[in-house]
């Protein structure tokens, strides 16, 4: 199947501190990519689709000016946490679909832990 | 508004018991239907899909059949092995460009040896 690569696979950074995270598919290209977060024991809440070129939709309650996402290409976005707290350590992944494709693939994740 | 329903776990059986995770849907049109499974400490990976009715997706052992009638994508395996141990994600999509995958909330597999 297609490969997305998500880095970095962990990251620690202090409180206050912005942490950027990204998200390629190797192999297609993925008009479509979305950002989700995953709490221990608990499923994966879809933070915001992003098409290539635009801006990104945000899900109800997630700060757009806290979660930055860009998709600057059609194998590329990014995903910033800006000035992170400890709150926001979580468990998260991104997945990219082509545009002609309903299937999804998922990146491997990324564990921030803000401390 | 669409939605996934799953079993809520965690699920235990043996090694070489036959599994049934149960998944209803809820959703407007004709969407797709996934499996999903995720190890500890990774990401998501495609176990197995369907995307009209009556279709049947397989891989691994496992298998799911689209049933419209009754709203649901049921996943099965006929023995199982304690490498099957993992969160099982049930989920739907619709082919529209931007439309979501909606997951269900997960059921973790434990299986003894």
């Amino acid at each position: 199947g297609a490969v997305v690569s998500q880095h970095p696979s962990w990251v620690i950074c202090k409180s206050g501190t912005s942490v950027k995270i990204e998200c390629r598919s190797l192999d297609f290209q993925a008009t479509t990519m979305f950002w989700y977060r995953q709490f221990p024991k608990q499923s994966l809440m879809l933070m915001a689709t992003s098409n290539e070129g635009s801006k990104a939709t945000y899900e109800q309650g997630v700060e757009k000016d806290k979660f930055l996402i860009n998709h600057a290409s059609l194998t590329l976005s990014t995903l910033t946490v800006t000035s992170a707290h400890p709150e926001d350590s979580s468990f998260y992944i991104c997945s990219a679909r082509a545009g002609e494709h309903t299937e999804a693939f998922f990146g491997q994740g990324t564990r921030l832990t803000v401390v | 508004g669409n939605s996934v329903t799953q079993m809520e776990g965690p699920v235990t059986l043996s090694e070489e018991a036959f599994l049934t995770i149960n998944c209803t849907y809820t959703a407007t049109g004709y969407p797709s239907l996934f499996w999903y499974v995720q190890y500890p400490g990774e990401g998501l990976q495609l176990l197995l899909k369907a995307t009209k009715a009556d279709d049947k997706g397989s891989n691994k052992g496992f298998e799911a059949t689209y049933r419209k009638e009754t709203t649901s994508f049921h996943l099965e395996k006929g023995s199982v092995q304690v490498s099957d141990s993992a969160v099982y994600f049930c989920a739907l999509s619709r082919v529209n460009r931007d439309d979501k995958i909606i997951f269900g909330k997960g059921t973790r597999l434990h299986i003894l040896p």
